[in-house]
């Protein structure tokens, strides 16, 4: 069974750029959670989605951005880039959505914004 | 969300058992106890998870302490290939199912 995939795998922008990132869940999972990973702040929570709905949102500004599409795969946004959102995006699918299954990460994006 | 405390990092000699502790003195009820791993320049893997009882499977095992106040991930024989940083997560049972990493212990295996 294939993994989870993030494409592209790394992406240079520039300030206030946008940027858009795509990730496709192992077949039959339902849910895709995105985090951002940074030096400083470690890996913080994005937000996740299931079934085309957004079921959980971590503390990020409405800069970012996400959707789930019919078949799963799940797309995030990110619009006027800073240098700060410099990092290595990465997306976990699971077959549900409870505190009882594990996620599965993809190899991430590596982000870099000039 | 509930809070795990483990210690920045640890070492082990290959080939020997490492324990890994987790505390998390204010667990409720309902949370589940996950590890994950983390190796160099990859995503987060998952390594095992547990409510109430001690779990095990091929990649580890997790004993859970009677008051669910801390936890120890149990690797039984340590390769290089094990050398990663280890995060031990509490995850709300119910609809909130995201992770929340802390720093996580970084294991060094040495031969």
């Amino acid at each position: 069974k294939a993994g989870v995939t993030q494409t592209p795998r790394y992406l240079i922008k520039t300030r206030g750029q946008q940027v858009t990132l795509s990730c496709s869940p192992i077949s039959g999972h339902r849910s895709v959670s995105w985090y951002q990973q940074t030096p400083g702040q470690g890996l913080q929570f994005l937000f996740e989605y299931f079934s085309e709905t957004q079921r959980n949102k971590g503390n990020f500004p409405g800069r970012f951005s996400g959707r789930q599409f019919s078949n799963s795969r799940s797309e995030m946004n990110v619009s006027t880039l800073e240098l700060g959102d410099s990092a290595l995006y990465l997306c976990a699918s699971s077959l549900l959505w409870t505190a009882n299954n594990e996620q599965f990460f993809g190899p991430g994006t590596r982000l870099t914004v000039l | 969300d509930a809070k795990t405390t483990q210690p920045n990092s640890m070492e082990s000699n290959e080939e020997e058992p490492v324990h890994l502790p987790c505390n998390h003195s204010t667990i409720s009820g309902t949370d589940y106890i996950h590890w994950y791993r983390q190796l160099p320049s990859q995503g987060p893997e998952y390594v095992i998870h547990g409510l109430t009882s001690n779990v095990n499977n091929r990649m580890a095992s997790l004993a859970i302490a009677e008051d669910r106040k801390s936890s120890t991930l149990i690797l039984h024989r340590a390769t290089l290939r094990d050398a990663a940083v280890y995060y031990c997560i509490l995850r709300e049972s119910g609809t909130a199912s995201k992770l929340t990493f802390g720093t996580g212990t970084r294991l060094q295996v040495t031969l």
